[in-house]
């Protein structure tokens, strides 16, 4: 049973605009959700974190939303650049155990 | 620093063979996860040792085993390989507070075939 889903497995986003990802998740408990970016034959690498009692986190580029009520998450990276072409995984994790999405895989277009 | 690594990065095996997969955290970290990861899916989650405890464990069959050492890095086996074992290997390390909302980070993998 999926506790975290990325509904959507590819997006397409011109450079210099804003790309949105998105993800939700099924279990209240959760109370830390992470975005990971993975290139092709490398591990997932940790962009940024948001604390369940928090509903925004900005790290330069990159900012994250939680939607409690919603059980919804998302990922804005502005301005998108050819270099953040990759696969992107929501995490959300009850205590040590993380749960991760399917992945969106980001194209950006120059 | 040196991130996290593992060994080796690809290995082929056949059925009903064994595999022993190896981990070493990042400097500091005492914290290991290991995480299968299969075309098209995001990563999920075998174990987690901590303090050569295992402090968490996934959906997976008792084929899988693991292992830390005092050392803090880690080896994951697993027994009977199934043609469904095929995958990437992942390890993650944290530095593991307890109380969860700790990041994990990762390494580069190990790919595993079984023919």
């Amino acid at each position: 049973d999926q506790q975290v889903k990325q509904n959507s497995p590819s997006l397409s986003v011109q450079e210099g605009r804003i790309s949105i990802l998105n993800c939700d998740y099924t279990n209240s408990m959760f109370d830390y959700f992470l975005w990971y970016k993975k290139y092709p034959a490398e591990g997932p690498t940790f962009l940024i974190s948001i604390s369940s009692i928090k509903d925004k986190n900005e790290d330069g580029r990159f900012t994250v939303f939680l939607n409690k009520s919603a059980k919804h998450l998302s990922l804005h990276i502005v301005p998108s650049q050819p270099g953040d072409s990759a696969v992107y995984f929501c995490a959300a994790s009850e205590g040590s155990q993380f749960y991760f999405g399917t992945g969106t895989s980001l194209t950006v277009i120059p | 620093d040196a991130g996290v690594t593992q060994s080796p990065t690809h290995l082929i095996k056949t059925r009903g063979q064994h595999v022993t997969l190896r981990c070493s955290p990042i400097s500091g970290h005492k914290s290991v996860s290991w995480y299968q990861q299969v075309l098209g899916q995001g990563p999920q989650f075998i174990f987690q040792y901590y303090e050569k405890e295992e402090r968490g464990r996934g959906n997976f069959p008792d084929r899988f085993s693991a292992r830390q050492f005092p050392n803090y890095s880690s080896e994951l086996n697993v027994n009977a390989l199934l043609l469904g074992d095929s995958a990437l290997y992942l390890c993650a390390s944290s530095q593991y507070q307890g109380g969860g909302r700790e990041t994990q980070y990762f390494g580069p993998g190990t790919r595993l075939l079984v023919l």
